[in-house]
């Protein structure tokens, strides 16, 4: 089962800053490698598939990047709506396909 | 638009079968990868497996042992059925739509979930 380790479990951030959230595979999963976010009460909402390809309707300030075992999600400037929890999740190596614990995006 | 609606039992008895319904709006389920997640509180997202429009399955190994997925295309419907639950397995459950193709298992559409609680 490939376990994936998100990094840094919560990050306290500020309105415009940059942001890059990560997620560490324990073996390869290819460009097999998809990134949500959730927002309190809802389900997630993809933003991110094969490592680095937006989801239709996704603001271009989400960017995805890595292969193999290292994976960053980017978000070029913070919008109030951003503070959420996202996830990492690979399709890879299956069944099972596993989620990461997430990452916490709080206001500073 | 695409619309999953996660429908059954809030409350179900340690034991006992938990059986869930997804209805798909929008859209037909024909050609599809359709996929059950939870999510149990304070942990991580579970897979639970995925289902295509022909039938064939794919079971998470940790609960193969107590979950039956099927579907019904006239209905436009997919079902979750998990056996013997117990404490563990109270959770919110997503019904999700996958790629039509093999392998492209991103979730692009989900329901709202639904909350499952096993208490007797």
């Amino acid at each position: 089962e490939r376990v994936m380790t998100q990094s840094p479990a919560t990050l306290s951030v500020s309105l415009g800053e940059r942001v890059t959230l990560s997620c560490r595979a324990s073996q390869g999963v290819g460009s097999d490698l998809a990134w949500y976010q959730q927002r309190p009460g809802q389900p997630p909402r993809l933003l991110i598939y094969a490592a680095s390809t937006r989801a239709t309707g996704i603001p271009a300030r989400f960017s995805g990047s890595g292969s193999g075992t290292d994976f960053t999600l980017t978000i070029s400037s913070l919008q109030s709506e951003d503070f959420a929890v996202y996830y990492c999740q690979q399709y890879n190596a299956w069944p099972p396909i596993t989620f990461g614990q997430g990452t916490r995006l709080e206001i500073k | 638009q695409v619309q999953l609606q996660e429908s059954g039992p809030g409350l179900v008895k340690p034991s006992e079968t938990l059986s869930l319904t997804c209805t798909v709006s929008g859209g037909s389920i024909s050609g599809y990868y359709w996929s059950w997640i939870r999510h149990p509180p304070g942990k991580e997202l579970e897979w639970i497996g995925y289902i295509h429009y022909s039938a064939y399955t794919n079971y998470n190994p940790s609960l193969m042992s107590r979950v039956t997925m099927s579907v019904d295309t006239s209905k436009n419907q997919i079902f979750l059925k998990l056996t013997s639950v117990t404490a563990a397995d109270t959770a919110v459950y997503y019904c999700a739509r996958n790629s039509r193709r093999f392998g492209e298992l991103w979730a692009e559409y989900w329901g709202q979930g639904t909350l499952v609680t096993v208490s007797s």
